[in-house]
């Protein structure tokens, strides 16, 4: 039971490039987001997908696509890498039950760190 | 909108002291809260979180926090500090019924003294 894995660990960019980051999770949850954290930003959401086959907006979507593979999976896009998306990447999950109405504890993963150059 | 104020980026204690974490949430509704843990070059790990009923929450590892409405705060607090707590501390938020967003604070990085 893995729980929530991402990957690649690390990797460096040139600006321009594209690179997709993967997040798979075996918890059987309905909900995955992306979030990015900056120094003494705190996580700010990027995208997040309610259930399988939606995807919705965050606080900072620009410059990210994202896809729900499937249950287990959900992609995040970088198409043109720029310098501003150095950050550290994390996805999370939360099983968000129908009625349980926001208490869901969120589960983040180990997170990868993107340098873009 | 809902925001989170962590007063205090780096908060230093001496081992076996008190740890007192601050965060005050601004928000029409009481929100959910939550407290996250994250150790150096590790993911968030929840510590606690206030949905309803009993304003005080225990949480993991000793620490346990308050619910005060009338103050908008869910200060974080620990009676003795451990070596094994310096981490980074994050303070979130969530309307009840919303969106799925979790609103986080800046963070308070923890340092234990010997």
């Amino acid at each position: 039971n893995a729980g929530v894995t991402q990957t690649p660990k690390f990797q460096v960019l040139k600006t321009g490039q594209s690179m997709t980051l993967q997040c798979a999770q075996d918890m059987n949850h309905n909900s995955m987001y992306w979030y990015r954290q900056d120094p003494g930003m705190g996580l700010r959401l990027i995208y997040y997908s309610a259930s399988e086959g939606t995807t919705d907006k965050g606080e900072v979507p620009n410059g990210y696509n994202v896809s729900r593979l499937n249950k287990r999976e959900f992609s995040l896009r970088l198409e043109s890498a720029a310098p501003s998306q150095t950050s550290v990447y994390f996805c999370a999950t939360s099983k968000e039950d129908t009625g349980t109405g926001g208490q869901e504890t969120q589960y983040f993963g180990p997170g990868t760190r993107l340098l873009v150059l | 909108a809902q925001s989170v104020t962590q007063l205090g980026s780096h908060v230093s204690v001496s081992e076996g002291a008190l740890v007192l974490l601050r965060c005050n949430y601004s928000s029409s509704v009481p929100p959910y809260l939550f407290w996250y843990v994250q150790y150096p070059n590790q993911g968030l790990q929840l510590l606690l979180k206030y949905t309803t009923g009993a304003t005080l929450v225990k949480g993991i590892n000793g620490f346990e926090a308050e619910f005060k409405k009338s103050e908008t705060s869910f200060h974080l607090t620990k009676p003795s500090a451990h070596m094994s707590d310096a981490a980074e501390y994050f303070c979130a938020v969530r309307l009840s019924g919303s969106a799925r967003q979790l609103t986080f604070g800046s963070g308070t990085q923890l340092t234990v003294l010997p």
